[in-house]
């Protein structure tokens, strides 16, 4: 079983909104990834969990804040959201902690911030 | 800085025809992964190789790693419509992927 599971499947939030993104694996690994993609641009790192620490924040804005309340889930709360982050966010897994690893992506969630 | 280049960027060819895709770096990867991606779909894996000079067949697709693990490539055989997608190649530094810049493939039935 490769499955991570990502809810919700689209979300449509206002600029003053509060939402949180949901992600959750149970392969029993101890890396955890979020990652934004535009349209036709491949995925971009924001943060990663290794064993549930926050191991790598790739200078993403204050306004996206990440959380990891067990090794099978991770979720992602937005809060004052700008149009331009609208995008596809993916979350991603992989085995033993190290980002070198193979990954295995959610299906996303698609966001809209009007 | 870390750079995959994929090329080409888009590829349209009618089914039956045959295709190369190559994800080139200066770097060199501990591992590479490839991966098919659909319209607001996520990534889906299609292999990853991690020995220099490695040769993975997986039905029509035959993925090789460079001997010095810098390049890749991706050859398709008589393409079919269901390979259409944006095809990614990743490479495996230290504490992250490094993701190619993707090739878009159309296959026209």
């Amino acid at each position: 079983d490769t499955e991570v599971t990502q809810t919700p499947k689209h979300l449509v939030m206002g600029m003053t909104n509060k939402k949180s993104l949901k992600c959750e694996q149970h392969m029993g690994h101890r890396a955890m990834y979020w990652y934004k993609q535009k349209a036709k641009k491949p995925p971009e790192l924001m943060f990663v969990y290794s064993y549930e620490k926050l191991s790598i924040n790739e200078s993403v804005p204050s306004r996206f804040s990440p959380e990891c309340p067990n090794s099978s889930l991770l979720n992602l709360h937005l809060h004052a959201l700008q149009p331009e982050d609208s995008a596809l966010y993916l979350c991603a897994s992989s085995r033993g902690g190290r980002g070198q690893e193979t990954q295995y992506f959610g299906p996303g969630t698609r966001l809209l911030v009007l | 800085t870390q750079l995959l280049e994929q090329s080409p960027q888009f590829l349209s060819i009618q089914e039956g025809e045959n295709l190369t895709v190559y994800c080139n770096s200066s770097s060199v990867f501990s591992s590479l992964q490839w991966y098919r991606q659909e319209p607001g779909e996520g990534p889906v894996l299609l292999v990853t190789v991690v020995t220099g000079g490695e040769v993975k067949k997986l039905k029509r697709l035959t993925f090789q790693f460079g001997d010095a693990r810098k390049d890749s490539s991706l050859h398709i055989t008589a393409a079919q419509p269901g390979d259409t997608g944006l095809y990614l190649c990743a490479g495996g530094n230290t504490d992250k992927l490094i993701f190619g810049t993707g090739t878009r493939l159309q296959v026209f039935p």
